[in-house]
């Protein structure tokens, strides 16, 4: 079992629509938690970042953490183009290097 | 553009062959990281430098090494290249070892072909 399980999609929505992405995870020593979006061809890049549980916002997106249920979720409000990407969780105990899930595929179709 | 820089982009070999990939840090950054990507694994953790000492191991093979120079750019050697080894390699820098805000800046990779 991989200790940080995400559903690789292809995930496919229409324009202006609400996307939820989500990660489950093994290791409770995890404290950061973090959401990558990478681009095709692209190295992946940091979008949103929380420490322990709680929510966090940024504009059209939302990251949530759940470590009771390890449990971690992103929202992404009104859905654009531009926002086709795959998505990676990634988690780390104590900072330094990263656990990552597998990736979703996001597509946003206008 | 992250500001790591990582050479070559592209590379194709044959089996038994060795490569090596070069990455060059953010300025300041003191930690490299080096992941592999492929389609079924996702991106997976290999090894970690921080100021030219291993930090960290992950899931790097023996036939696989890196070291971290004193001007803070790094290496990663493959030897004795197999067809599963085609993937892409991505280096990552950060300004400390323990890299609390989680932010890990990634370079454009090395794309790997073994033929």
């Amino acid at each position: 079992q991989k200790e940080v399980e995400q559903d690789p999609g292809p995930l496919s929505v229409p324009e202006g629509a609400i996307v939820s992405l989500n990660c489950t995870y093994s290791n409770s020593a995890f404290q950061y938690f973090m959401w990558y979006r990478q681009y095709s061809r692209k190295g992946p890049e940091l979008l949103m970042y929380t420490y322990s549980s709680g929510n966090k916002e940024d504009g059209r997106f939302t990251a949530q953490v759940d470590k009771s249920s390890k449990y971690i979720s992103l929202f992404i409000r009104d859905s654009q183009p531009s926002d086709s990407a795959t998505y990676l969780c990634a988690m780390s105990p104590q900072g330094g290097k990263l656990i990552f899930g597998q990736g979703t595929e996001l597509s946003v179709k206008p | 553009d992250s500001g790591v820089t990582q050479t070559p982009k592209h590379l194709i070999t044959a089996t038994g062959q060795r490569v090596t990939l070069r990455c060059s840090p953010r300025s300041g950054d003191l930690s490299v990281y080096w992941y592999q990507q492929s389609l079924d694994q996702g991106l997976q953790f290999l090894i970690q430098y921080y100021n030219g000492e291993e930090r960290a191991k992950g899931n790097i093979l023996e036939r696989f090494s890196a070291q971290q120079f004193p001007d803070l750019h790094s290496e990663l050697n493959l030897s004795s290249l197999e067809l599963g080894d085609s993937a892409l390699y991505f280096c990552a820098s950060s300004v400390d070892g323990g890299a609390s805000t989680g932010e890990l800046f990634f370079g454009e990779g090395s794309r790997l072909t073994v033929l």
